[in-house]
């Protein structure tokens, strides 16, 4: 059974750093796309980023380019977002999502619950 | 950027009845050398993340129940939930998958009337 658990979420200052976590079993990270998706409070899908399989070509969204970093570790079978400079606006619940197949152009067809990230002084 | 529309915002379907979503994206997301249009459309209820239910445009996912059905082709898109049940209810968005940054659209609520 696929299953995708994100942690790392919490409350961080404007300016701060975060690395979120997804923990994935019942199949392997590193042969399906891997997307992050954030849904603000009460607002609608946000898409953030994908890693595509094998080498990974990344592909991020405007809104966070330059300040997050998709990646992951085979050996954990974990995915990660590294959040910089983080901004009120990045206030979202996090999910991190597989993709149908290993290529970046796919639906995402497993999430995990989401994990809250709170950016407020 | 492509933007995803969708329409309306939110609707009201009685119970039984037919329920259709509307999706359009500013440019066509089907790439002609397969002739697949690269749009998915999710379910999501409240507390819960979303769901997968069409890729391609109109492919049922797994154990979704054949009352969902998605049709389309270039830029106009539908999700139409044929005799609706309580359990739909949900807020429901389409994505593209065609070019990133891979948008959705802004979602549309779905009640029972």
């Amino acid at each position: 059974e696929v299953q995708l658990l994100e942690s790392g979420g919490g409350l961080v200052q404007p300016g701060g750093s975060l690395r979120l976590s997804c923990a994935a079993s019942g199949f392997t990270v590193s042969t399906y796309a891997m997307s992050w998706v954030r849904q603000a409070p009460g607002k609608g899908l946000e898409w953030v980023s994908v890693i595509s399989d094998g080498d990974g070509d990344i592909f991020y969204s405007d809104s966070v380019k330059g300040r997050f970093t998709i990646s992951r570790d085979n050996s954990k079978n974990t995915l990660y977002v590294q959040m910089n400079s983080l901004r009120a606006e990045d206030t979202a619940v996090y999910y991190c999502a597989k993709g149908t197949s290993g290529s970046r152009y796919s639906g995402l067809n497993h999430w995990g619950q989401g994990t809250l990230v709170t950016v407020s002084s | 950027d492509i933007v995803m529309t969708q329409s309306p915002d939110s609707l009201a379907v009685s119970l039984g009845e037919r329920a259709t979503i509307n999706c359009k994206s500013s440019q066509s997301v089907l790439y002609s050398s397969n002739n697949k249009s690269y749009l998915g459309w999710y379910q999501q209820k409240p507390g819960q993340p979303p769901k997968l239910l069409i890729y391609w445009a109109s492919t049922r996912e797994s154990g979704v129940p054949d009352r969902f059905s998605g049709s389309g082709s270039g830029a106009d898109f539908t999700l139409t939930i044929s005799g609706l049940q309580a359990e739909d209810v949900a807020v429901y968005y389409c994505q593209q998958y065609y070019s990133a940054p891979f948008s959705f659209g802004q979602g549309t609520k779905l009640e029972i009337k």
